[in-house]
């Protein structure tokens, strides 16, 4: 069990340009989250995947953002035309959902933006 | 939507003492998790309460679910540096016994400090 791991840890872009995360979570997990956090705030959810499927999206989350997990296995979460606004920590966290069982949350690192 | 509030905000406590940190949630809480950030870093779990009354400990922490009050308590003995931290609470919005469960909201964190 290696965890959950994300990549890249740190990202600087100028406003307008397009960035993508990746997220790869525990192998066994059939559930994937993408939350954002800012400074002295606690992570907002952002999507969730069960396997494959987008299951739900924030009405937070823009039109600019878009969030993928083509086999069910790792996940990339995409913001096109970044603005200053979207600085922030971008977490992934995955779990083994079984039904009715509410299992943790485990959660990467983070990938931190900064959007200049 | 389930709103959940964390007092105190931040704490800053001596070496050796006890302290308790509190969650409260406008809603009927299904289940609650405990979870502790460093700086910069991703989430670690810590633990996960499902039944009213419940209590478990790791280590010097303890956290108590009290569902009639909607409240959880999470208790650190005789800190220590190591404790420092953002500690965060985190529910799932819907009932767990339904199977609908989706996502952990969480609230705001608490800022503890440990001073020698």
């Amino acid at each position: 069990d290696t965890g959950v791991s994300q990549n890249p840890r740190h990202k600087i872009t100028k406003r307008g340009q397009n960035v993508t995360f990746r997220c790869d979570p525990i192998s066994e997990h059939n559930r994937l989250y993408w939350y954002r956090q800012t400074l002295g705030q606690g992570p907002e959810f952002l999507t969730y995947f069960q396997n494959e499927a987008q299951l739900e999206k924030s009405r937070l989350l823009s039109d600019r953002f878009s969030a993928e997990r083509p086999k069910g296995s790792f996940s990339t979460l995409e913001i096109q035309r970044t603005e200053q606004g979207d600085s922030a920590m971008y977490l992934c966290a995955s779990s083994l959902w079984g039904g009715r069982a509410g299992s943790p949350l485990h959660f990467g690192n983070g990938t931190r933006l900064t959007v200049t | 939507s389930q709103e959940l509030e964390q007092s105190p905000q931040s704490l800053i406590v001596q070496e050796g003492k006890n302290l308790t940190i509190n969650c409260t949630s406008s809603k009927t809480l299904y289940g609650l998790y405990w979870y502790k950030q460093k700086y910069g870093e991703g989430l670690i779990f810590l633990m996960m309460l499902q039944k009213g009354g419940e209590e478990k400990s790791h280590e010097k922490i303890t956290a108590k679910l009290d569902e009639k009050k909607q409240q959880s308590s999470l208790h650190i003995t005789a800190s220590q540096p190591s404790h420092a931290g953002i500690y965060l609470c985190g529910a799932y919005k819907e009932g767990l016994n339904t199977g609908t469960a989706s996502k952990l909201t969480f609230g705001t964190g608490t800022r503890l400090q440990v001073t020698l």
